[in-house]
């Protein structure tokens, strides 16, 4: 069995604070894929990125950056100068490769005040 | 890179009628596609498998009556829901598996919000 926790609920800052969303997971594959989606408002999924479970760099995309660390079995995500419009719902994911399965976590909603 | 399409990404139908949801893969073959539902304020919960050319395998608890899945093609899956009622409202996010040369990658479509009045 997977599972995916994301202990934060619903996180509130103001803008152009940083922000790191937590996610842990759980699995007994040794390959995997880890995932961040952003869930807006409007309610499409955004993907952010997608990790394999065999590259443990971390990555950044402009003001996003991810902390992948197997060690502590987390792939947290930090919003650095967080805005607005990145209020959202945002989900972390893993997909085990031999099960074929995804699990998802149950979403962090984070608010960003003006 | 691999993209999933949804199709319609926001569809109303009257309760008692059906409609149907597509999930294509534009650039790649699924051999395997995923149909999940999220419910308000919710994470996304699997509702069922389907691998090509073969029935769907369903999650317990989800009706596969209620909700047919037809993945007739290595691109193309679809979820019908039957005599919808409002309680069927929801997000509905197919994902589809590619088989490729470093093992199975997964890609998610952008989901579907269906409402019924």
């Amino acid at each position: 069995a997977q599972k995916v926790t994301q202990a934060q609920t619903e996180i509130s800052v103001v803008e152009k604070e940083d922000v790191t969303l937590d996610c842990v997971y759980e699995t007994r594959d040794t390959t995997y894929y880890l995932f961040w989606y952003k869930q807006p408002p409007s309610g499409e999924l955004v993907f952010l990125i997608r990790r394999n479970s065999f590259d443990e760099q971390n990555e950044i995309s402009g003001r996003y950056s991810w902390n992948f660390q197997k060690s502590t079995s987390s792939f947290n995500f930090t919003i650095t100068a967080s805005q607005v419009v990145d209020s959202a719902v945002y989900f972390c994911a893993i997909y085990n490769t031999n099960a074929g399965k995804s699990t998802f976590g149950d979403g962090t909603t984070l608010t960003v005040k003006p | 890179g691999a993209v999933v399409s949804q199709h319609p990404s926001r569809v109303i139908c009257k309760s008692g009628t059906s409609v149907k949801i597509e999930c294509r893969s534009l650039d790649f073959q699924a051999t395997t596609m995923f149909w999940y539902r999220q419910f308000p304020k919710q994470s996304l919960m699997l509702m069922a498998t389907s691998n090509e050319g073969s029935k769907a395998t369903y999650e317990q608890g989800v009706e596969k009556d209620k909700f047919l899945i037809n993945h007739a093609s290595l691109t193309l899956s679809t979820l019908t829901v039957t005599s919808a009622h409002p309680e069927d409202s929801s997000f509905y996010i197919c994902s589809a598996r590619e088989r490729g040369v470093s093992g199975n990658t997964i890609y998610f479509g952008e989901g579907s919000w269906l409402t019924v009045v």
